[in-house]
């Protein structure tokens, strides 16, 4: 059972433009939630988070935001730059887990020129 | 230098075959984990060590053996190697106290044939 989804499985968007990623989650546990970015080779790298007790969090050019009673977040890069091309996960935890991150199988970004 | 090193990033061998995949993290966290991500992209968590003490095991086949030495190091030990374990896997660090970011390494492509 999937407990995190990202239902696109890609996306293109021009060089400049706003690219914003989703994401939904099946439970109701889950209290903490990261973005990861990847670069084909390399490891995952973090971007962001937002906890629960939040709606909003903002860092330079990305933003999540988490509406728990849809259970659904989104992140928002804007403006979108070639290097952000790679490949985005969604990523759900909580206070049960013990940090057993739960992903989702990853969203591939491609900023056109 | 490299904040999570994994050795070798590469490995390919024939099934039945004994491996082992090593990873050191120098940021000073004290929890580590190891991730497998499938031939569909899915990035699961198997292990995770604090302070060398094993915290988390996902119904993992007792063929795969996380050994930790010490807090910087966690090893994955895998016997008798199958078709199925070809993956590529991935170790983490984070630091164990409130909700922390999972640092990754550049993975290791296994592939068993």
């Amino acid at each position: 059972d999937q407990q995190v989804k990202q239902n696109s499985p890609s996306l293109s968007v021009q060089e400049g433009r706003i690219s914003i990623l989703n994401c939904d989650y099946t439970n109701s546990m889950f209290d903490y939630f990261l973005w990861y970015k990847k670069y084909p080779a390399e490891g995952p790298t973090f971007l962001i988070s937002i906890s629960s007790i939040k709606d909003k969090n903002e860092d330079g050019r990305f933003t999540v935001f988490l509406n728990k009673s849809a259970k659904h977040l989104s992140l928002h890069i804007v403006p979108s730059q070639p290097g952000d091309s790679a490949v985005y996960f969604c990523a759900a935890d909580s206070i049960q887990g013990a940090q057993k991150l739960v992903f989702g199988q990853g969203t591939r970004l491609t900023i056109n020129p | 230098d490299t904040a999570v090193s994994q050795t070798p990033k590469y490995l390919v061998t024939q099934m039945g075959n004994d491996k082992s995949i090593k990873c050191e993290q120098n940021l000073g966290h004290d929890t580590m984990y190891w991730y497998k991500q499938d031939s569909k992209k899915f990035l699961k968590i198997m292990f995770s060590y604090n302070n060398k003490e094993l915290i988390i095991n996902e119904t993992v086949p007792n063929r795969f053996s996380p050994k930790s030495p010490d807090k910087a190091h966690l090893n994955l030990h895998i016997n008798s190697l199958e078709l199925g374990d070809s993956a590529v896997y991935f170790c983490a660090s984070s630091q164990s106290e409130g909700r922390h970011e999972q640092y990754f390494g550049p993975g290791t492509r296994l592939t068993v044939t």
